[in-house]
This record gives C-alpha cells, structure tokens and sequence, in this order.
C-alpha cells in the first residue's frame, strides 16, 4: 500500500495568516499517461464526516472558498489556507487514489486558531 | 440533492456480526462506485471497502479480509457491509462514501453522516 505521511500533526495559525499542510507518498501518484497526480484533500469538521476540498492536487471542488489551494507532484503535496477564518478550525486529511485500493489517507492534521 | 443515510448501529460482543446499510438518493446510484471508510474514536481515516457500480469489484482492506463483505443492491439503492468475527479494533464510525467515478481511482465527493459500531463484552 502507498502509505501519506502528513505533517504537521497540528498547527495554531492566527486568523486571516497563512496554513501550510504537507503531505508525502511513498511513491509517486502521478499517473504520466494523463499528467494527473491522484491526490485529493479533506475536511473533516468535529462531529461532522469528511468533506472532500481539492482533487487531482489542485483542483477545488464546487463551492470550496478560493482560499484553498493544492499544489504539489509527483510525491510531495501542500494544502494551503491564504487566510484562516475560523471556520476553518478542523482536521485535514489528504488521500491518495493511484494505486489499487484499498485507497489511504494521511494521518490528518489539526488546525486551531492562534 | 445528493443523500447518504447509514443504519445499522449497534453494540456487539467481540465475535459477532453486524450488518451496516447506506441508503443512496438523489443521484444514479448504479452509475459510481462506493465505498465504506471507518473512523475509530480519536483516531483517522481508513478505507475499509469499496464496490464498483455494477457490484462485480470489490476489495477490502487487510485487516478486514475474511470477515466483512461488501454489496449493493441497485434496484433499491442501497450499499451494505456485513461484518463478522468482530473485534474491539473494528469499533468506529462507519461512513458510506460516493466515489466520483464508476471505478475506485477516484475521490470520495459525498459522505453519509456515519454509524457507529460499538464491540465490546
């Protein structure tokens, strides 16, 4: 299995600065016969399921705040956040969909407010 | 509007069986793939199984294998998972999740509430 490694585990930003959340594969999710890396982000709220933010590393679903960014390839992605409000206090997964399922997750990292 | 609604929370002793329900509205069920991902207390995210949309394919993870069975009903809408032997780490919230596409190389974009399943003696 591809294992993702996040990291931080959990950072405090001050709101309306900047959150950078890493994300490393074991190997390489980028598929070269169309140029995609498979990798997607979620949000996960307290109390509440996973709701997907990015996929394809940097492409925000419908309705995401253009705050959110992905970028990254090959083995190395980053979620950012330009400017945290804060409703945007939760834990973020990434998720890898290259290799033959089961299809894993990183092990989240928590954002609080500074 | 797209909707995933879980049952079949329980609380089982270790050993014993338990099936889950996800009802599927407002989307073509038979057209994507789907898929179960569970949550223990505290812990992340871990896919547990998936089936494709015509019920053909499925996988499970590892620590699964053998004992729980994935299926889809798509004359009712309705994705299932039977699990048997279980065992304290099998405690979680378990999620119905869509795949965006017909197969598994793809994001989850919709995620039912969750259910819980308690093992414990």
């Amino acid at each position: 299995d591809i294992v993702m490694t996040q990291s931080p585990d959990s950072l405090a930003v001050s709101l309306g600065e900047r959150a950078t959340i890493n994300c490393k594969s074991s190997q390489s999710v980028l598929y070269s016969s169309n140029n995609n890396n498979y990798l997607a982000w979620y949000q996960q709220k307290p109390g509440q399921p996973p709701k997907l933010l990015i996929y394809w590393a940097s492409t925000r679903e419908s309705g995401v705040p253009d705050r959110f960014s992905g970028s990254g390839s090959g083995t190395d992605f980053t979620l950012t956040i330009s400017s945290l409000q804060a409703e945007d206090v939760a834990v973020y997964y990434c998720q890898q969909y290259y290799s033959n399922p089961p299809l894993t997750f990183g092990g989240g990292t928590k954002v609080e407010i500074k | 509007e797209v909707q995933l609604v879980e049952s079949g929370e329980g609380l089982v002793q270790p050993g014993g069986s338990l099936r889950l329900s996800c009802a599927a509205s407002g989307f073509t069920f038979s057209n994507y793939a789907m898929h179960w991902v569970r949550q223990a207390p505290g812990k992340g995210l871990q896919s547990v199984s998936g089936i494709s949309y015509d019920g053909v394919s499925t996988y499970y993870a590892d620590s699964v294998k053998g004992r729980f069975t994935i299926s889809r009903d798509n004359s009712k809408n309705t994705l299932y998972l039977q699990m048997g032997s279980l065992r304290a780490e099998d405690m979680a919230v378990y999620y119905c999740a869509r795949g965006t596409g017909s197969y598994y190389k793809s994001p989850f974009d919709y995620w039912g509430q969750g259910t819980l399943v308690t093992v414990s003696s």
